[in-house]
């Protein structure tokens, strides 16, 4: 069975700061989907970024970077800069190719605070 | 609207009642999704739906609960004889559906429900 593990529960940083949440997953599926959200205090799970399991090239955008390596079955996320605006439950998710229905495994969420 | 609509925000509710949530997904994704957040179990799948039928009812935790969507539009998920472990965010979400590839699933701000 699929599992994602975030073993960060609660980060506090300093604005400008550079974070790196853990994102760990398990999967028997050769072809499956990674996912980040984030969720700010509104509720609403924002979507950040969607990574195929063939592309394991890293992807930046803007101060928001992600590190996805097979070998180790890890898809980490990295704010450089860190602002008070980042402060956030941020979410890594898995898909699973053989399921049609495309649902989402959460790990746990990772609450970042960015203190002035 | 531009994105997924639930109502109502929050629902406070007596043990034993009855009580639906309602989802509006954007206009055009084939695909909606039920799941729940609460404290102990974190983010939970549901219910999914294609248009109307829902090929997966798998993370439905009791016969209580029960959804369907009509029109391939707007869903309405119901718990009946609500329980305190009911207590949780239920949130929303809609996607394209394309059986290749996985889409991007957009959330909702979620119901709060608060069973007393």
């Amino acid at each position: 069975a699929q599992k994602v593990t975030q073993a960060q529960t609660e980060i506090s940083v300093v604005e400008k700061e550079d974070v790196t949440l853990d994102c760990v997953y398990e999967t028997r599926d050769t072809t499956y989907y990674l996912f980040w959200y984030k969720q700010p205090p509104s509720g609403e799970l924002v979507f950040l970024i969607r990574r195929n399991s063939f592309d394991e090239q890293n992807e930046i955008s803007g101060r928001y970077s992600w590190n996805f390596q097979k070998s180790t079955s890890s898809f980490n996320f990295t704010i450089t800069a860190s602002q008070v605006v980042d402060s956030a439950v941020y979410f890594c998710a898995l898909s699973e190719a053989w399921n049609a229905g495309n649902m989402l495994t959460f790990g746990g969420g990772t609450r970042l605070m960015v203190k002035p | 609207g531009a994105g997924v609509s639930q109502s109502p925000s929050n629902k406070v509710t007596e043990k034993g009642k009855d009580v639906e949530l309602r989802c509006d997904p954007i206009s055009g994704h084939t695909a909606l999704y039920w799941y729940r957040q609460s404290l102990g179990q974190g983010l939970e799948f549901l219910i999914y739906f294609q248009g109307n039928s829902a090929p997966d009812k798998s993370g439905l935790p009791s016969d209580r609960f029960s959804a369907e969507r009509t029109g391939g539009s707007v869903s309405t998920l119901t718990i009946q004889r609500t329980q305190q472990e009911d207590s949780a965010v239920y949130l929303c979400a809609s996607s394209l559906e394309n059986p290749r590839i996985k889409n991007i699933q957009y959330f909702g701000a979620g119901t709060r429900l608060s069973v007393l």
